[in-house]
């Protein structure tokens, strides 16, 4: 039984520069969620992906935006990067009839320079 | 939107001892509260959780405990060992239009000396 898998595992992008995330959801799990944590700090919801569309969505701007294919996977954009986009950036997959235990991917270490 | 506070963002115990962590949230319509365990480098990994309709649970050597009237929930775990040394965070789903977005505490970097 696979868990969830992210890709890359780690990222070095310029300012201005966009950038793709992957996730793979843990097997029979149908919602992918997508969370940043910065450095010490604990992980912020950035937005959910369940049917193809974007459930619900936390405090960042339009810049972040995603998109979810019909095998559940789901990807993360992050257009005109800042250096305050530097993070560890988690997918997490749930079922959307479960009981809400969300499992969280390995992440991916962006670095904006 | 939701809010939540833990403490004490550091804790030191000795093996055996037990560890105390706790978290208040904002949003009485709060249901769901799980505690992940974060190691160095790795993911965060669920290890209990609570729904609003129960005031404690136990899992081996780890239990936590909600008030919903204080509007606060805590980890216990006893006989502390080494391997437990990591960061932990809670968190609170409010349910409703925002199921499945958790909210996360600050984090408590635990420590447990041999």
């Amino acid at each position: 039984d696979a868990g969830v898998t992210q890709s890359p595992t780690h990222l070095i992008k310029t300012r201005g520069q966009q950038v793709t995330l992957r996730c793979s959801p843990k097997s029979g799990h149908d919602t992918v969620s997508w969370y940043q944590q910065a450095l010490g700090q604990g992980p912020q919801f950035i937005f959910q992906y369940y049917e193809e569309e974007e459930r619900q969505r936390g405090n960042f701007p339009d810049r972040f935006s995603g998109h979810q294919f019909p095998n559940y996977s789901s990807e993360l954009n992050v257009n005109a990067l800042l250096l305050g986009d530097s993070a560890l950036y988690l997918c997490a997959s749930s079922l959307e009839r479960g009981a809400g235990e969300q499992y969280f991917g390995p992440g991916t270490r962006l670095t904006v320079t | 939107g939701e809010n939540v506070e833990q403490h004490p963002s550091t804790l030191s115990v000795q093996e055996g001892d037990s560890a105390v962590i706790k978290c208040t949230y904002s949003d009485s319509a709060s249901n769901y509260f799980p505690w992940y365990k974060q190691e160095l480098g790795k993911r965060p990994q669920l290890i209990i959780d609570i729904r609003s309709n129960v005031g404690e649970k136990k899992d081996q050597r780890i239990a936590v405990t909600l008030n919903k009237t204080a509007k606060h929930f805590s980890l216990h775990i006893t006989e502390t060992q080494p391997e437990d040394s990591a960061v932990y965070f809670c968190a609170a789903d409010a349910g409703g239009t925002s199921y499945g977005k958790l909210t996360f505490g600050q984090g408590t970097i635990l420590t447990v000396h041999p």
